[in-house]
């Protein structure tokens, strides 16, 4: 398996526009998460889903991030309008919890700069 | 809630010595208990974990890391450093039943001299 996916690697966008960040989890986990990293707050749990049903997005900021998994191989996090504040690196993350093998797999990143 | 908390914001340590990097969790039970590995510009790596069992864990890359229940402590360390270890270094506590959400300490600067 090639891993977690994220796209794009890299985002810059001006203040007030929509971006859409992109994960493809591994084939055959069913927990996929998504972090936020900044040198601030460090990682933060944004939401994580199961079975593509969001579980806890108690860690979402604010009404402008919303996150959707529409199947088991897709999941996006949009955040509309995005503002400087939303600067960061966004993780994905994908588990599954078999006896052992519960460890979270993590993507390489979104590197988002708001401007 | 489960909580973790690394101390040391960054280390710094010669080549060829040893290292400790020093992790405390907050839990109710028996904690999952992880290292990851983040070096710049890339995504996570799991280093090793602990689930039950023996308490000296072995992990990728000549890493161990203890759990001490009495401590609650689940400190890594290398016997001799390479300077391809420095990187952000990341302790993270799991329950142990039900759901498992992965709660990351602030992390571990590690700078290796030569």
């Amino acid at each position: 398996d090639a891993g977690v996916i994220q796209s794009p690697r890299h985002e810059v966008t001006e203040m007030g526009q929509e971006v859409t960040l992109r994960c493809k989890p591994i084939s055959g986990h069913d927990y996929l998460f998504w972090y936020r990293q900044t040198m601030m707050r460090g990682l933060e749990l944004l939401i994580y889903f199961n079975n593509n049903v969001p579980i806890d997005d108690s860690g979402m900021p604010e009404d402008r991030f919303s996150a959707k998994m529409p199947n088991a191989s897709f999941s996006t996090l949009k955040i509309q309008p995005s503002e400087p504040r939303d600067s960061a690196v966004y993780f994905c993350a994908s588990s599954s919890f078999e006896g052992r093998n519960t460890e979270a797999f993590f993507g390489q990143g979104t590197r988002l700069t708001v401007v | 809630a489960q909580s973790v908390t690394q101390p040391d914001i960054h280390i710094t340590v010669s080549e060829g010595a040893s290292l400790e990097l020093r992790c405390n969790y907050s839990y109710g039970a028996t904690p999952y208990l992880f290292w990851y590995v983040q070096s710049p510009g890339q995504g996570l790596q799991l280093l090793l974990k602990y689930f039950s069992g023996d308490t000296l864990v072995q992990g990728i890359k000549g890493f161990e890391a203890e759990f001490k229940r009495s401590q609650s402590s689940f400190n890594l360390r290398k016997p001799s450093v390479h300077w391809s270890d420095a990187a952000e270094y990341f302790c993270a506590v799991g329950a142990s039943g039900g759901s498992y959400i992965p709660t990351f300490g602030r992390g571990t600067s590690l700078i290796v001299h030569p």
